[in-house]
């Protein structure tokens, strides 16, 4: 079964607005990771941040994580349209440290 | 460093026949991850191996199978291919598997006929 859900499954925002993602999930994590995924394409990680911490930056990216609500965000500052793709949040399904992967948001960015 | 290869690229089978995809690893990386996509499922897990064992199996069918050669690189292997076999089999390195990131190929595609 998933381990993240994604919300909203779609979004569709001007270039230059700020985007954001989240990521809800059912059991203790390890941590959690975001990737992006162009269409047809293998996915590019983004950002992993630890259940012991409770943001983490990487350039216009912001990634929040509140262990005690069980859910994560993703921010996208200053959307561009290279920004147009799919991103997914991913958990380590706890001891058996399996990578599991929500359905994902499809993110696009209007000119 | 050069990605994680993925071979080949687009696959059409039959049904009933068996496939058999390729994965070469980033060098250095001991572990292999397979994942199958498909619009309705998402990504979901079939296998992950390191340093030749498989360490932790998804919720697939025996007709899946993969393994992985000394050298790290994997295959994985479908038999007796159904319809819902259909996907972008996806392949993932990282060093330890555990607690990093995954580095991802650009996929097979396979289309079952």
């Amino acid at each position: 079964s998933q381990q993240g859900e994604e919300d909203p499954q779609a979004l569709s925002i001007q270039e230059g607005e700020n985007a954001t993602m989240n990521c809800s999930y059912k059991t203790s994590i390890n941590n959690l990771q975001w990737y992006r995924q162009n269409s047809g394409r293998g996915l590019v990680h983004l950002i992993l941040i630890r259940s012991n911490e409770r943001e983490k930056h990487s350039g216009r990216l912001r990634v929040t994580l509140d262990t005690s609500k069980k859910s994560s965000s993703l921010l996208i500052t200053a959307s561009r349209a290279a920004d147009t793709a799919s991103y997914f949040c991913a958990t380590d399904a706890g001891r058996d440290d399996k990578i599991i992967f929500g359905k994902g948001t499809r993110l696009h960015i209007l000119p | 460093k050069a990605g994680v290869t993925q071979t080949p690229r687009y696959l059409i089978k039959t049904r009933g026949q068996q496939v058999t995809l390729s994965c070469s690893p980033i060098s250095g990386h001991r572990s292999v991850s397979w994942y199958q996509q498909t619009p309705g499922q998402g990504l979901q897990f079939l296998f992950e191996y390191f340093s030749e064992t498989q360490r932790n199996k998804g919720n697939f069918p025996g007709r899946f199978s993969g393994r992985q050669f000394s050298n790290s690189r994997s295959e994985m292997n479908v038999s007796t291919l159904e319809l819902g076999d259909s996907a972008l089999y996806l392949c993932a390195s990282s060093p330890q598997g555990r607690g990093s990131p995954l580095h991802f190929g650009n996929g097979t595609r396979l289309t079952v006929t």
